[in-house]
């Protein structure tokens, strides 16, 4: 069965580094997201992406983040300066887009990301 | 405003006892889906259910079912005779969006279930 996958499963940096996040989505779909976690609340929407450009971004999504598709199926989730708060475990997930319905959205298993 | 409440923060049960998860949402909206996840001690976001908010029927999935009230802006889940796999943290959500582009999931913040043996 088709999945979501993400690398690194786990990243160390150091604050004020720059991070890339790499998702492959499943293969024929096309919206895609990224969500976080912090350690033991709940999971956060930060952006999703359509048709290569960003649809909605939260609050959270601000001018430190990026995403890209650089390739037909690579994802990546940029922070170019990474700070202590950043770190949380970062989910990648993608849905079809059948006929202008929201479908449902497959979770890749997550990068956790440490800033020390 | 969108929110769900899952005000059970923390469940115990053992072996075979049956167990509901309640999840309570606001939206403004006529339209939208409802969803539950499971998040085992690995970390991942396994999906469970979807559910629009024009189907208010009942879904039964094995030991798995949930129950869907829009009088009351409900979408409970219940475990039949639980198992200790079963134990994770289960994470109810809510989008807006229908007839529309992907949209967003507003997550509860989820209920850790914990099955003894």
């Amino acid at each position: 069965e088709p999945e979501v996958t993400q690398t690194p499963s786990h990243q160390v940096t150091q604050m004020g580094q720059e991070v890339i996040l790499r998702c492959v989505p499943i293969s024929n779909h096309l919206y895609f997201y990224w969500y976080r976690q912090i350690l033991g609340q709940k999971v956060e929407f930060l952006v999703s992406f359509y048709n290569n450009e960003i649809s909605e971004k939260s609050e959270i999504f601000d001018d430190q983040f990026s995403v890209e598709r650089p390739d037909g199926s690579n994802f990546t989730l940029k922070i170019r300066s990474t700070k202590l708060e950043d770190s949380a475990m970062y989910f990648c997930a993608s849905s079809p887009f059948l006929a202008g319905i929201t479908d449902t959205q497959y979770f890749g298993p997550g990068t956790r990301l440490t800033v020390l | 405003a969108q929110k769900v409440t899952q005000a059970q923060t923390e469940i115990s049960v053992v072996e075979k006892e049956d167990v509901t998860l309640d999840c309570v949402y606001e939206t403004r909206d006529t339209t939208y889906y409802l969803f539950w996840y499971k998040q085992p001690p690995s970390g991942e976001l396994v999906f469970l259910i979807r559910r629009n908010s024009f189907d208010e029927q009942n879904e039964i999935s094995g030991r798995y079912s949930w129950n869907f009230q829009k009088s009351t802006s409900s979408f409970n889940f219940t475990i039949t005779a639980s198992q200790v796999v079963d134990s994770a943290v289960y994470f109810c959500a809510l989008s807006e969006t229908f007839y529309n582009q992907g949209g967003k999931l507003i997550f509860g913040q989820g209920t850790e279930l914990s099955v003894k043996p």
